[in-house]
């Protein structure tokens, strides 16, 4: 079936460190891949998408790389700050019909310490 | 001006009582989602409507019934509370065929005493 596998958290690390966090996914078809953020208290923003294989999504500093031939799509910053702590949930679209059904991994909780 | 918008922000009641959490969305989207979610972040959707049709409706108890009176809105009336289902519900919108993604509303905390 389809499905999406991220990384357990929490990960935490200091600021101004390198992140990843990695997500892999099983589907049929060619999906849509996203990331998507939720800070403490909010509902979730779409942080970066890529529809393709081959295509790089980046937003905020953030990147991450849609790779078919290892069925991954990881998360990477640079240099992370503080007001990057939040919770990371990656998802793939695939086609239902006429619409879109999305799929969602378990989110993965980030904190970043001063 | 707030794209997708849930009311209320906060719900705290007894068990057996019956509420509703109310969503709006103003962006022209032609679907509408709630989503559950528990204590450890995970997202369950729950229903979904395409212009005011049901087009998911996972398993979800009986005593949880959605109403999309149109396309910007969708409701979620829940009866005979229980302590199981305190959580955080996420109303969200997108259009179908696209993949732009979703917009969630900043969700309703629904705490059962």
């Amino acid at each position: 079936g389809n499905s999406v596998t991220q990384m357990e958290g929490p990960v935490t690390l200091s600021e101004e460190a390198f992140l990843t966090i990695n997500c892999t996914y099983t589907a049929t078809g060619y999906p849509s891949l996203f990331w998507y953020v939720q800070y403490p208290g909010e509902g979730l923003q779409l942080l970066l998408k890529a529809t393709k294989a081959d295509d790089k999504g980046s937003n905020k500093g953030f990147e991450a790389t849609y790779r078919k031939e290892t069925t991954s799509f990881h998360l990477e910053k640079g240099s992370v700050q503080v007001s990057d702590s939040a919770v990371y949930f990656c998802a793939l679209s695939l086609r239902a019909g006429n619409n879109r059904k999305l799929i969602w991994g378990l989110g993965t909780s980030l904190a970043v310490n001063p | 001006d707030t794209a997708v918008s849930q009311t209320p922000k906060y719900l705290v009641t007894q068990m057996g009582n019956d509420k509703s959490i109310k969503c709006e969305q103003n962006l022209g989207h032609d679907t509408m989602y709630w989503y559950k979610q528990d204590s450890k972040k995970f997202l369950k959707i729950m229903f979904s409507y395409n212009n005011k049709e049901l087009i998911i409706n996972e398993t979800v108890p009986n005593r949880f019934s959605p109403k999309s009176p149109d396309k910007a809105h969708l409701n979620l009336h829940i009866n005979s509370l229980e302590l199981g289902d305190s959580a955080v519900y996420f109303c969200a919108s997108s259009n179908s065929g696209t993949d732009y993604g979703y917009t969630f509303g900043s969700g309703t905390r629904l705490t059962v005493v």
